[in-house]
């Protein structure tokens, strides 16, 4: 069974401009989430989404958005990069249902860095 | 707000030794607690997940429990090997309408052959 698929891996773009990453669960997983990664603060929680519907944001600006589509792959969009937005980006996905007591199962990240 | 820290920030310790790393968290009212493996610029490995009505999960030479009154949850890695080397995370699942992980800073273990 495939895990969590994040593409691309890496990118690097410049200030200013929009990036979209994309993930796609595990098969059947219907809750995505979506977490930064950087040395100073750590791993921080942006979003989750559910059945196509976000359920919880994190505590980021407007600038970072995210959807998800009927076949549970989610998409995360950050607009007018910072030099701070340069992170490990990584999804996480759960089991059919989003029950409580359910593994989180992380992709390998997008390594984004903005210059 | 939960707020989780982990003790010690890095570790290191030679081959063959048990060691225990600790993470601790402000609100128990927590769904599950999840340890976590990271090697260096890879994304997480799940290793064990504690749900809130246990008290402790193994998975080979791993032991994690788990203790909601005091907020505490204990990962121990018996007879380490040098592959143990990496980070490793603890997280708590909140529920409801604030569901998601909250993460530790997460221990860097150093196993030295």
């Amino acid at each position: 069974k495939a895990g969590v698929t994040q593409t691309p891996r890496y990118l690097i773009k410049t200030r200013g401009q929009q990036v979209t990453l994309s993930c796609s669960p595990i098969s059947g997983h219907r809750s995505v989430s979506w977490y930064q990664q950087t040395p100073g603060q750590g791993l921080q929680f942006l979003f989750e989404y559910f059945s196509e519907t976000q359920r919880n944001k994190g505590n980021f600006p407007g600038r970072f958005s995210g959807r998800q589509f009927s076949n549970s792959r989610s998409e995360m969009n950050v607009s007018t990069l910072e030099l701070g937005d340069s992170a490990l980006y990584l999804c996480a996905s759960s089991h059919p249902g989003g029950a409580m007591n359910t593994e989180a199962f992380f992709g390998q990240g997008t390594r984004l860095t903005v210059v | 707000k939960q707020e989780v820290t982990q003790i010690p920030a890095a570790l290191s310790v030679p081959e063959g030794e048990n060691l225990v790393l600790n993470c601790s968290f402000t609100d128990s009212a927590i769904y599950n607690l999840q340890w976590f493996r990271q090697d260096p610029g890879k994304g997480l490995t799940s290793l064990l997940l504690i749900q809130s009505s246990q008290r402790e999960q193994t998975s080979g030479r791993l032991n994690a429990s788990l203790d909601k009154s005091s907020g505490r949850s204990t990962l121990y890695i018996a007879a380490s090997q040098p592959g143990d080397s990496a980070t490793y995370l603890c997280a708590g699942l909140s529920g409801g309408s604030n569901y998601k992980l909250t993460f530790g800073k997460g221990t860097l273990l150093t196993v030295n052959p």
